[in-house]
């Protein structure tokens, strides 16, 4: 079946500093990636849409600044959390999508402390 | 506006006993509903959808257009059943999908 990954599955970083976080498809090309966000006990709040190629599009209320997204080849995507501040901790998870298909297959998730 | 509910935050039963778990939604168009599965540290898959009308692992979701229903049945719960179910709609059919806030099902022997 189709994999999904995520690198790192967690980090920890200082306030102010960048973190990057990759999705990829392991074995089938994502035209389109999607990244969620998840605070603790709550549900997937979908953050952002990328579609290979093109500039990704975000939801209301989430700034295209400081979640920085870029989907520069079929099997990978990137979400760069810039300038991060406490409030920006959470588990991110993205999810990807094939062409020929709308099943969204999710990654494992990458949880983000920010100190 | 465009919303799913999922009222039931814990749902527990005994192994055997039937288990529904309720999922209503709010949308003006033609819903297209999910059902995902988060078992324990593994991450979300999909479950079921309905517009197949299949059966998985014993579970199968009828949409209620008149009820905006999109519940989750299964007549003989097992303990492997355990897990977190998210249900969700996908928004203007482009793969944007809304979660619910997902529903523990904690089956015991």
């Amino acid at each position: 079946g189709a994999v999904v990954s995520q690198h790192p599955s967690w980090v920890i970083c200082k306030s102010g500093t960048s973190v990057k976080i990759e999705c990829r498809s392991l074995d089938f090309q994502a035209t389109t990636m999607f990244w969620y966000r998840q605070f603790p006990k709550q549900s997937l709040m979908l953050m952002a849409t990328s579609n290979e190629g093109s500039k990704a599009t975000y939801e209301q209320g989430v700034e295209k600044d400081k979640f920085l997204i870029n989907h520069a080849s079929l099997t990978l995507s990137t979400l760069t959390v810039t300038s991060a501040h406490p409030e920006d901790s959470s588990f991110y998870i993205c999810s990807a999508r094939g062409s020929n298909t709308d099943t969204q297959y999710f990654g494992p998730g990458t949880r983000l402390t920010v100190l | 506006a465009q919303r799913v509910t999922q009222p039931e935050k814990l749902l527990s039963v005994f192994k055997g006993a039937p288990v529904e778990l309720k999922c209503n939604y709010s949308y003006s168009g033609s819903p297209e509903l999910f059902w995902y599965v988060q078992y324990s540290r593994q991450r979300l898959q999909l479950l079921l959808r309905h517009i197949s009308r299949e059966s998985i692992k014993g579970f199968t979701a009828d949409l209620n257009k008149g009820e905006t229903s999109f519940h989750l049945k299964k007549p003989f719960a097992q303990e492997e059943d355990s897990a977190m179910y998210y249900c969700a709609l996908n928004r203007n059919q482009g793969g944007k999908l809304i979660f619910g806030q997902g529903t523990e099902l904690s089956v015991k022997p």
